[in-house]
């Protein structure tokens, strides 16, 4: 099946910091998400993107869709106690229709220290 | 937040005993998704449900079965427990209408413990 490449694995960050992290697969993705997971709990979602090249921002939260559509990428900016748990990327390679699932990566550990 | 909850929560069986968890939501969203989640390996689809009645195999359906009467709930099966079925499952909805709608939301989570 279709893998996707996250990295990095975790980071140990401190407060106020600007975080990166990337997904690159061999595949070429139509949707990538990008979601955090607390404890506990299920992903929410923080960003969807839909188009190559595409740049999006949700508050201090910025993902890019690659231009090749095998990659992209999530930025933190000014990073806070709250930030804290794993981000996960996710793709979806087919065109049309939502019954296909997600292949996800494996998760970015984000931890922060005071 | 999307409407979905997962039931039980929690649970703890043994080997070879049937087990059923339950998905249910209330945004009449037409697709429907089981996933299992463990270290080292992100989430990983078991089956999925494009719509009442129809569904599909994911990555790793081996051992599950699936089924989808009404458009509010989604079961998943484990016929026969093994511990390699320890895991935790999440259930997830999506809708196509709007065309750019592709994403994907999820339940809370139910753990599994198979002694």
């Amino acid at each position: 099946g279709q893998q996707l490449n996250q990295s990095p694995q975790s980071m140990f960050i401190q407060e106020g910091e600007d975080v990166s992290m990337n997904c690159t697969s061999s595949s070429i993705f139509n949707t990538w998400l990008w979601y955090k997971q607390d404890p506990g709990e299920g992903p929410v979602l923080l960003i969807a993107l839909y188009k190559a090249g595409e740049l999006t921002s949700n508050g201090r939260l910025t993902a890019q869709f690659g231009i090749t559509r095998k990659d992209s990428f999530l930025n933190i900016s000014a990073s806070i106690p709250s930030d804290v748990g794993i981000y996960f990327c996710a793709g979806r390679g087919r065109t049309g229709g939502g019954a296909d699932g997600l292949t996800f990566g494996k998760g970015t550990h984000l931890i922060i220290q005071p | 937040d999307a409407g979905i909850t997962q039931s039980p929560r929690h649970k703890v069986t043994e080997t070879g005993t049937p087990v059923t968890l339950r998905c249910h939501q209330t945004e009449n969203h037409r697709y429907m998704y089981w996933y299992r989640q463990d270290p080292g390996h992100g989430l990983r689809l078991i089956h999925y449900s494009y719509g009442v009645k129809d569904t599909d195999k994911g990555e790793v359906s081996d051992g599950y079965s699936v089924s989808r009467s009404k458009t509010e709930d989604f079961l998943l099966t484990l016929e026969s427990a093994t511990s390699s079925q320890t895991s935790v499952y999440f259930c997830a909805i999506s809708d196509e209408r709007g065309g750019t709608t592709k994403t994907q939301y999820f339940g809370p989570g139910t753990r599994l413990l198979v002694l």
